[in-house]
């Protein structure tokens, strides 16, 4: 099965740039989209079809996929974007969500 | 704003079957419809969709369990999980659905409902 690898964690200073990947075979072939997770709380699109980014997102979050690498990248990173960050892409007969990766703001 | 409401028992016990539905409000059901479920601590995974005319697909890890139905005429639809394990132990989110098969993505979720199998 399809499966798509994120890091568990990224760091990143307040005001920085903060990049989450997310692997896959091929998965520039394929559409991508991010979902935002804080705890205890449903997961909120931040970014769909590979660079689109939904009404009420702020502008520091865009979105690259090439190759086997679909990129979410926050610029001027604020405390609040500090979540549980999923990619999602389809593969054949599935919708597949990669691992997570917990991003951090310090 | 449409709005989604998850309901349905919260415990279970193994081998039952997991029934819970979404209630649609604010919005137009003529959309695809989608379960996705999280483990506590864990990530999300797709379970299944439906288009609103009633075509639906599963997850291939889960569909020869897994039934998802529509009902328009109350704004609602479904998802039934047979013979369910502590492996289904999960927060279940229902979801609007955009578009289907591979420029689909969720949204909005409903605020999730937990789930727990235990005898």
């Amino acid at each position: 099965s399809y499966e798509l690898t994120q890091p568990p964690s990224v760091s990143v200073s307040p005001g920085q740039t903060a990049r989450i990947t997310c692997s896959g075979d091929k998965l520039g072939d394929k559409y991508v989209c991010w979902y935002q997770q804080k705890p205890g709380q449903s997961p909120v699109v931040v970014m769909y079809q590979d660079t689109k980014r939904p009404s009420g997102i702020p502008e520091r979050f865009s979105g690259s996929n090439s190759g086997n690498t679909a990129t979410l990248t926050i610029s001027g990173t604020q405390a609040i974007d500090e979540a549980d960050y999923y990619c999602q892409a389809w593969d054949t007969s599935a919708y597949v969500f990669g691992t997570g990766t917990k991003l951090t703001v310090l | 704003q449409l709005q989604l409401q998850e309901s349905g028992p919260g415990l279970l016990k193994p081998s039952e079957t997991l029934s819970l539905t979404c209630s649609v409000s604010g919005g137009s059901m003529s959309y695809y419809w989608a379960w996705i479920r999280q483990p506590p601590g864990r990530g999300l995974e797709w379970i299944g969709s439906m288009y609103y005319s009633g075509s639906a697909y599963y997850n291939p890890s889960l569909k020869s369990r897994v039934t998802v139905s529509v009902d328009m005429s109350k704004s609602q639809f479904s998802l039934k999980l047979s013979s369910v394990a502590a492996a289904d132990t999960a927060v279940y989110y229902c979801a609007r659905q955009t578009s289907g098969y591979s420029s689909g993505w969720f949204d909005p979720w409903g605020q999730g409902t937990l789930v727990t199998v235990s005898s």
